[in-house]
């Protein structure tokens, strides 16, 4: 399995603003995902982030919008920006790891927006 | 498109009742079929099938995949409160991405 560590795991932020997730994994990945789950919907991947490129962003996301990171093999963050009452879920970092290349997922970053 | 149907959304059952949850599927290149149990925030992991393993079981939950019907169960015997979860089947096509399900909502009742 993979110990993934999420911080924050939960706020409540104002319209407008900006807000960086955190992901942070017990050992080096070669990929690591961002998702978000929004309330009652399922997961839906956001992007991929690979260690020194660009992140790839599934359609319906922009990286204006959600501007990732990736400085190493074992950190990335995502940021929300301009933040809108839709854009209130959970996002969840991931890793693929393995026999298999199972995907496991981080604690979550629960995001409020009023 | 690839798509992911998960079903029934919801149910209901007894402590010690056995629950089947269904998973059917159409995606482009299968590589393998997720189960994974939801509580709170993160999704945990219970079983990855492919074609060259499609059966698994641990303990009390077991999931088999029919790739003639494009289809996964995952049954859960006698069952208790702590099953009370959302089950999420994902389907892997391609080389990453994930295609989840909308989930089933399981409740146990004492």
């Amino acid at each position: 399995s993979a110990v993934i560590s999420q911080k924050p795991s939960r706020d409540i932020c104002q319209r407008g603003t900006s807000l960086t997730i955190q992901c942070q994994v017990d050992s080096q990945v070669t990929m690591m995902f961002w998702y978000r789950q929004q309330p009652g919907q399922s997961l839906t991947l956001i992007a991929t982030a690979n260690q020194g490129s660009e992140a790839t962003y599934e359609s319906g996301f922009v990286i204006d919008k959600f501007p990732i990171s990736r400085p190493n093999l074992t950190f990335s963050t995502l940021t929300v920006s301009n933040m809108s009452p839709e854009d209130s879920s959970i996002y969840l970092c991931s890793v693929e790891r393995g026999t298999g290349n199972t995907i496991y997922f981080g604690e979550g970053s629960w995001l409020t927006v009023v | 498109e690839d798509k992911v149907v998960q079903s029934p959304l919801s149910l209901v059952v007894h402590e010690g009742d056995t629950v089947t949850l269904n998973c059917s599927y159409e995606v482009t290149n299968f590589r393998s079929l997720l189960w994974y149990k939801q509580e709170k925030k993160a999704p945990t992991f219970l079983f990855m099938l492919t074609s060259s393993g499609i059966e698994k079981k641990s303990g009390r939950l077991s999931s088999i995949l029919d790739k003639k019907e494009l289809s996964s169960i995952l049954n859960i015997t006698a069952t208790q409160t702590g099953d009370s979860a959302i089950y999420l089947c994902a389907v892997r096509a391609g080389s990453y991405q994930l295609t989840f399900g909308k989930g089933t909502k399981l409740s146990v009742i004492p």
